[in-house]
């Protein structure tokens, strides 16, 4: 059974900070990675996707990578910015599966950028 | 269409009563998701249509909650005699092809 990891559980930093997500994954056999960012109380934006021959994707301050045989995964944010507060989740697509929305989600990690 | 939609997006029912949330996925979209979430945790894969069809269950899901999706449009997530553990967030999803869009999900306190 799939098992997907985050660390740390929450993290605060002051503005302008590079910070690092971590996710790790217990079985390798996947299709896709994807990270979501999730604001109280409301629904998830997927803000990375990663197939699982890419090694990483980037969307403007935000880098991905996949280490799939190694069952891990790094959401970079640059610069950060107090607009950035919010749980990032990472989530598994299983290869094998029938469908690649069907997920396994890490717990989150809740990030507080304060000004 | 602006995305998924989900409806009500809060309830407060009495243990015990049957409770209904409806989605609507992006239009031609032909996969449907259901999840929950609880406070803290990630969500957790309940059950998929693709169109009309009902293709995976979690056995997350009781002999208490069922899921339609009548005509592969709107779906229904119903849960029977409702009970304080059902008290989550129900998230609903919908894709076509690689790409995955959720609701804003709908909140369900059972006191």
């Amino acid at each position: 059974k799939q098992e997907v990891t985050q660390i740390p559980a929450a993290l605060s930093v002051p503005e302008g900070e590079n910070l690092v997500l971590n996710c790790s994954f217990t079985d390798s056999a996947i299709y896709n990675l994807q990270w979501f960012r999730q604001d109280p109380g409301k629904g998830l934006t997927s803000l990375l996707l990663i197939q699982s021959s890419q090694r990483e994707q980037t969307s403007g301050r935000l880098n991905a990578s996949l280490d799939k045989s190694s069952g891990r995964s790094t959401l970079y944010i640059a610069a950060s910015q107090p607009g950035d507060s919010a749980t990032y989740l990472c989530a598994v697509s299983n290869a094998g599966g029938t469908s690649y929305g069907k997920l396994t989600f890490g717990q989150g990690t809740i990030l507080t950028v304060h000004p | 269409d602006t995305g998924v939609s989900q409806d009500p997006r809060h309830k407060i029912t009495k243990r015990g009563q049957n409770v209904t949330f409806r989605c609507d996925p992006i239009s031609e979209h032909n996969r449907l998701y259901w999840y929950r979430q609880t406070l803290g945790q990630g969500p957790e894969f309940l059950t998929y249509f693709q169109n009309e069809a009902q293709l995976e269950k979690s056995r997350l899901l009781s002999d208490r909650f069922s899921a339609e999706r009548p005509k592969g449009s709107f779906s229904t997530l119903e849960i029977q005699r409702t009970e304080q553990g059902d008290s989550a967030m129900y998230l609903c999803a919908s894709s076509f092809g690689n790409t995955i869009y959720f609701g804003e999900g709908s909140w369900l306190t059972v006191v």
